[in-house]
């Protein structure tokens, strides 16, 4: 079974530049989510859906940050514009459902400078 | 405000002996608590859950400890292999619907 796919692996912007990051969740998990990991901390849910609609977003910085997921397969996240303090890894995740364990892609690892 | 709290950044463990992790939580709405293994440059990993209602779960040489009263629960490795240097993240959601809310982490060192 193939895993939960992400990319870019690594980016690295400016600050005020904008930057989207691609998931293609595990074939036929209704459940998608969007972390960030600061280094040092804990993976933080920024957007979770269930299919193409969204369950929960109130950490998402919406000034900043948009997510999508069309159709109710794959989602991109959107910084723009991005600050330093964006610097992360940002990780997909998806499960069959919400009450179940979440499967995680790679990351992306983005670097603001 | 962290919910979900690690309190020991690392932990070092000789090969062959038990390895601890611990987790507290200040949510009681919490039901369904997780651990995630971690490896650099990877996604976090599953590796053992427990539902509110019980209070213990055993998986090969994983055992989760839960204990509800104290908001309190352990991970337990026996015997520990080197393999199993890796941090380690507790995770714990309310009501079976949401998302996880996760610790900080603890890196785990296993040596031979």
């Amino acid at each position: 079974e193939a895993g939960v796919a992400q990319s870019p692996r690594y980016k690295i912007i400016e600050k005020r530049q904008s930057v989207a990051f691609w998931c293609n969740p595990i074939s036929g998990h209704a459940t998608l989510y969007w972390y960030q990991q600061i280094l040092g901390q804990g993976p933080k849910l920024l957007i979770q859906f269930q299919n193409n609609g969204v369950v929960d977003d109130s950490q998402l910085p919406k000034d900043r940050f948009s997510a999508e997921r069309l159709k109710g397969v794959d989602s991109t996240l959107k910084i723009q514009p991005a600050k330093l303090e964006d610097s992360a890894v940002y990780l997909c995740a998806s499960s069959s459902g919400p009450a179940d364990e979440a499967f995680f892609g790679q990351g992306t690892r983005l670097t603001v400078v | 405000d962290q919910q979900v709290k690690q309190n020991s950044p690392s932990l070092s463990v000789q090969e062959g002996r038990i390895s601890i992790l611990n987790c507290d939580y200040t949510n009681s709405m919490f039901d369904y608590f997780l651990w995630y293994k971690k490896y650099p440059a990877e996604g976090p990993t599953f590796l053992i859950s427990i539902s509110s209602i019980k209070d213990k779960n055993e998986d090969g040489r994983f055992t989760v400890f839960l204990n509800k009263s104290a908001k309190h629960l352990s991970l337990h490795i026996v015997p520990s292999q080197p393999g199993d240097s890796a941090v380690y993240f507790c995770a714990a959601s309310a009501n079976s619907g949401y998302a996880l809310n996760f610790g900080k982490g603890t890196s785990l060192l296993v040596t031979p």
